[in-house]
């Protein structure tokens, strides 16, 4: 069972990124999945998740209305369109399977990729 | 939106200490409460899912309890690979949210 997180780099403030996780190892289709950030030297943040079959979505108060959370489940992929970036989006952003088809815990994680938001 | 808080922030240990570190939730979560740990740069491990069931391959010096708004994660006898830091999850509900973290550290 593997996450692999891509798509993250530099960008400045007001910016987009579209950051990618390819899962493998699983039914990708029988999960929700997650996005989960850590700013530099700060504890974890949940960002967004989303079902399994794709038809709910949910979103933290900070990137309402900004990020979007999607998936291709022919692909076993997960994304995270990110607009309007601000300072405070810089941070690890980790992709994380949850152990069942809506909201539960975490129990495999990718390796995180980087977002970083500065002029 | 629910509110984890833990306690203690930090916590110095020495090896074959017992360690308790609590989680309190702003509103019932009911047993929907996991535990992890993270080691400086990884991603942070599941220990504990639904309160008190332990995952797959973590050492049974591990274990949690609690349900409704208290929780607490013990380590029976630390041991030097323990040493990180720790949070505590709900997922009774989206939005999900963690606890700020518990540092362990070496006494």
């Amino acid at each position: 069972v593997h996450l692999l997180e891509s798509g993250g780099g530099l960008v400045q403030p007001g910016g987009s990124l579209r950051l990618s996780c390819a899962a493998s190892g699983f039914i990708f289709t029988t999960y929700a999945m997650s996005w989960v950030r850590q700013a530099p030297g700060k504890g974890l943040e949940w960002v967004s998740g989303i079902t399994g079959n794709g038809g709910s979505t949910y979103y933290a108060d900070s990137v309402q209305g900004r990020f979007t959370i999607s998936r291709d489940n022919s692909k076993n992929t997960l994304y995270l369109q990110m607009n309007s970036l601000r300072a405070e989006d810089t941070a690890l952003y980790y992709c994380a399977k949850e152990m069942g088809i809506t909201y539960d815990a975490f129990d495999i994680w990718g390796q995180g990729t980087m977002v970083t938001v500065s002029s | 939106d629910i509110q984890m808080t833990q306690s203690p922030s930090t916590l110095s240990a020495s090896v074959g200490d017992r360690v308790t570190i609590t989680c309190r939730a702003s509103q019932s979560v009911s047993g929907w409460l996991a535990w992890y740990q993270q080691k400086p740069g990884r991603a942070p491990k599941l220990l504990i899912y639904t309160a008190s069931n332990l995952q797959s391959g973590v050492p049974s010096r591990f274990s949690g309890s609690g349900s409704g708004t208290e929780f607490t994660l013990t380590i029976s006898s630390l041991q030097p690979d323990d040493f990180a830091t720790y949070y505590c999850q709900q997922y009774n509900s989206y939005l999900l949210t963690f606890g700020g973290g518990t540092k362990v550290e070496i006494k």
